[in-house]
């Protein structure tokens, strides 16, 4: 979706080895998100950001860091991957903190990585 | 975070209206109602949302029960691109994430 890039958009990777996914955004948004995609769980929040610097845990977070040093980069790392891994990523961002505001999330098109 | 909760599939003919239910009995007075779809291979798109009153876009139609344990999204004619997964979900509260949960996939057939 415009304003939001994921890279890569494929990966294969061997256990073990780490890994980043890099989340780019150029709307200025505050909140970024990082969910994963499995059949049968749907999305799966990992961790998510509500600024440079500020990070918090979601729902599935061990194995994973991300870090945030920039407002329109969001990175999540695989310290050292493991099979149960192989996911598709997406990221998503949000306006600052207004569940009025009309604009909602908007998400990225997804990473699909293979831990073989 | 409060849930929702919706059914696994439906089935609809193109042209018709559709009419996708989601039950949150245990909203709370701030929760805002989110709906978003999923396309096959791409990421969830936002749809509508609302708060209390029925709300109108060029997407979609939301209906909100009164008593707001209860919303329904509507699409007025559907359409073979409208098949997707459509999340039902309830956003506010200190952290303002959206929890998804398995949502109701829609079929469309011509």
């Amino acid at each position: 979706d415009a304003g939001i890039t994921q890279s890569p958009r494929h990966k294969v990777t061997e256990t073990g080895t780490p890994v980043t996914l890099r989340c780019h955004q150029t709307e200025n948004h505050r909140y970024m998100y990082w969910y994963r995609q499995d059949p049968g769980h749907g999305l799966r929040l990992i961790h998510y950001s509500y600024g440079v610097k500020d990070t918090d845990k979601g729902e599935v977070s061990d194995g994973y860091s991300v870090s945030r040093s920039k407002t329109e980069d969001f990175l999540l790392t695989l310290e050292s991957a493991t099979s149960s891994q192989t996911s598709v990523y997406f990221c998503a961002i949000s306006e600052l903190k207004r569940a009025n505001s009309t604009y909602g999330y908007t998400f990225g098109s997804g990473t699909r990585l293979t831990v073989v | 975070d409060a849930k929702t909760t919706q059914p696994n599939s439906m089935e609809s003919n193109e042209e018709e209206p559709v009419h996708l239910p989601c039950n949150h009995s245990t909203i709370s007075g701030t929760d805002y109602i989110h709906w978003y779809r999923q396309l096959p291979s791409q990421g969830p798109e936002y749809v509508i949302h609302g708060l209390t009153s029925n709300v109108n876009n060029r997407m979609a139609s939301l209906a909100i029960a009164e008593d707001r344990k209860s919303s329904t999204l509507i699409l007025h004619r559907a359409t073979l691109r409208d098949a997707a997964v459509y999340y039902c979900i309830l956003r506010g509260g200190i952290s303002d994430k959206l929890i998804f949960g398995t949502g109701t996939r829609l079929q469309v057939f011509p």
